[in-house]
C-alpha cells in the first residue's frame, strides 16, 4: 500500500522560517516531489529530491531521507504569497511514472 | 501561450448525466495525466497515457472513459454521473523521460 502524511495545517508569521515534514511508505521510492497549490489554482512544481541530502532553491529546500522514509519543505522568508496547500507526492516506481500524493499541509502566514 | 489546458473549467450537472471534460498541452510532452481532487484536498491519480496508449488505469470506475485522439489530447468522458463525482478533475503532462508533471487549470465538477 502506499501511505504519504503530511499534517493538515501550519500557521507561520511572514518574515519566518516553517518546516512542513512530509513521512511516506510506499511499496516502491524513485523520487519526492513537493508542489505549491493555492485555492483554486493548479499544483505547480516546486522541487525534486530522488537521493538523501538537501536541495536548496531560493527561498525554498527540500531535504529526503529515505532509510527513514522522510522528508521536509523548508520555507525561509515568509511572505503572505506563500499562504497556499503544499503537497508532498511520492513516485513509487520507475515504470508507469505515477505520483502518489499526501493530503496537503495548508499553511496560512500572518503579517 | 497555455502549457495545460482544460475545458470546460466548471461544470455543473445532474445526476445521471453523461458529460466529457477535454485537456490539451502544448508543451510536445508524451505522457497526460487526469487526477481526481476530493473535497478534503486529496489528489489522487485516475488515468494515464503515453503517446496515446493507456498506461495507468488506478481502478477507477468503468463510468469513467478517457480517450487520447493524440499525443497532445486526453480527453475524459462520464456517464451515469453521480454525487460522489463532484470534485476537481486536473489534467497534467511530462515528457516520458521528465521529473516534472505540468498541471492544468482543473475542471471543477458539481453534481446535483
Amino acid at each position: 500500500g502506499q501511505n504519504i502524511d503530511q499534517p493538515t495545517e501550519m500557521t507561520a508569521t511572514e518574515g519566518a522560517i516553517v518546516q512542513i515534514n512530509c513521512t511516506y511508505q510506499t511499496s516502491g521510492f524513485n523520487g519526492l516531489f513537493w508542489y505549491q497549490q493555492h485555492a483554486g489554482e493548479a499544483p505547480t512544481f516546486l522541487s525534486y529530491n530522488v537521493l538523501d541530502g538537501l536541495e536548496e532553491k531560493g527561498r525554498f529546500s527540500s531535504f529526503l531521507s529515505r532509510s527513514k522514509g522522510y522528508s521536509y519543505l523548508l520555507l525561509k522568508e515568509l511572505q503572505m504569497k506563500d499562504s497556499a496547500s503544499y503537497l508532498c507526492a511520492v513516485r513509487p516506481d520507475t515504470g508507469f511514472q505515477k505520483l502518489v500524493f499526501g493530503t496537503g499541509t495548508r499553511l496560512l502566514v500572518s503579517p | 501561450d497555455t502549457a495545460v489546458s482544460q475545458t470546460p473549467k466548471y461544470l455543473v450537472t445532474q445526476m445521471g448525466n453523461d458529460k466529457s471534460i477535454k485537456c490539451e498541452q502544448n508543451l510536445g510532452h508524451d505522457t497526460m495525466y487526469w487526477y481526481k481532487q476530493d473535497s478534503k484536498k486529496f489528489l489522487k491519480i485516475m488515468f494515464s497515457y503515453n503517446n496515446k496508449e493507456l498506461i495507468i488505469n488506478e481502478t477507477v470506475p468503468n463510468r469513467f472513459s478517457p480517450k487520447s485522439p493524440d499525443k497532445a489530447h486526453l480527453n475524459l468522458h462520464i456517464n451515469s454521473l453521480e454525487l460522489g463525482d463532484s470534485a476537481v478533475y486536473f489534467c497534467a503532462s511530462k515528457t516520458h523521460d521528465g521529473e516534472t508533471q505540468y498541471f492544468g487549470p482543473g475542471t471543477r465538477l458539481l453534481v446535483l
